[in-house]
């Protein structure tokens, strides 16, 4: 199985600012995902993360609020923009284990936004 | 795009009956269906998975059955224990290739299983 860390692992942040979440992945991963999971409800794909390119966005998702990296296979940032109390979510990424159909998750990144 | 129903929302159930989760998909091109397991505060674990070339698949007390016809997948839980208690998710996805290549996965709102003592 793939191992996956997330940090910070929760944030307390001010209207208007931004949060950039972090993803470690071990090698044995191929595709990675980012996910939101507002409280109490089901998670919601919010982009591809693509090696050395730009990520691909779901509907309802744009580059300017969620800015994301994966520069290298193994590692991705999500960045939380212009925050608004109704960004306060889990965020979670995942990444897909090579050879596998298995997509593993991150412990996710608790954000409230105040 | 892809939309998944999931029902029921809530599922109760005495400990050593048996729960069934039901999911509907709306694009016929999805061809991979896991099913996850999140405890409160954890991570979705996956549990099980079924492509769409397989009518059914078992682990344990576990099952999930498939039908691309109708476009919906169910899973089974046998023989429940306190330990099944959890929220379970289905999602669906389109998938290139065996063993990789995989699109997003779209998911259900979610089944609460309660087993009760």
């Amino acid at each position: 199985s793939a191992v996956i860390s997330q940090k910070p692992s929760r944030d307390i942040c001010q209207r208007g600012t931004s949060l950039t979440i972090q993803c470690q992945v071990d090698s044995q991963v191929t595709m990675m995902f980012w996910y939101r999971q507002q409280p109490g409800q089901s998670l919601t794909l919010i982009a591809t993360a693509n090696q050395g390119s730009e990520a691909t966005y779901e509907s309802g998702f744009v580059i300017d609020k969620f800015p994301i990296s994966r520069p290298n296979l193994t590692f991705s940032t999500l960045t939380v923009s212009n925050m608004s109390p109704e960004d306060s979510s889990i965020y979670l990424c995942s990444g897909e284990g090579r050879g596998t159909d298995t997509q593993y998750f991150g412990p996710g990144t608790r954000l409230t936004v105040l | 795009g892809e939309n998944v129903e999931q029902h029921p929302s809530t599922l109760s159930v005495q400990e050593g009956d048996s729960a069934v989760i039901k999911c509907t998909y709306s694009d016929s091109a999805s061809n991979y269906f896991p099913w996850y397991k999140q405890e409160l505060g954890k991570r979705p674990q996956l549990i099980i998975d079924i492509r769409s070339n397989v009518g059914e698949k078992k682990d344990q007390r576990i099952a999930v059955t498939l039908n691309k016809t109708a476009k919906h997948f169910s899973l089974h839980i046998t023989e429940t224990q306190p330990e099944d208690s959890a929220v379970y998710f289905c999602a669906a996805s389109y998938k290139r290739y065996s063993g990789g290549g995989a699109d997003g996965l779209t998911f259900g709102k979610g089944t609460h299983l309660i087993i009760q003592p």
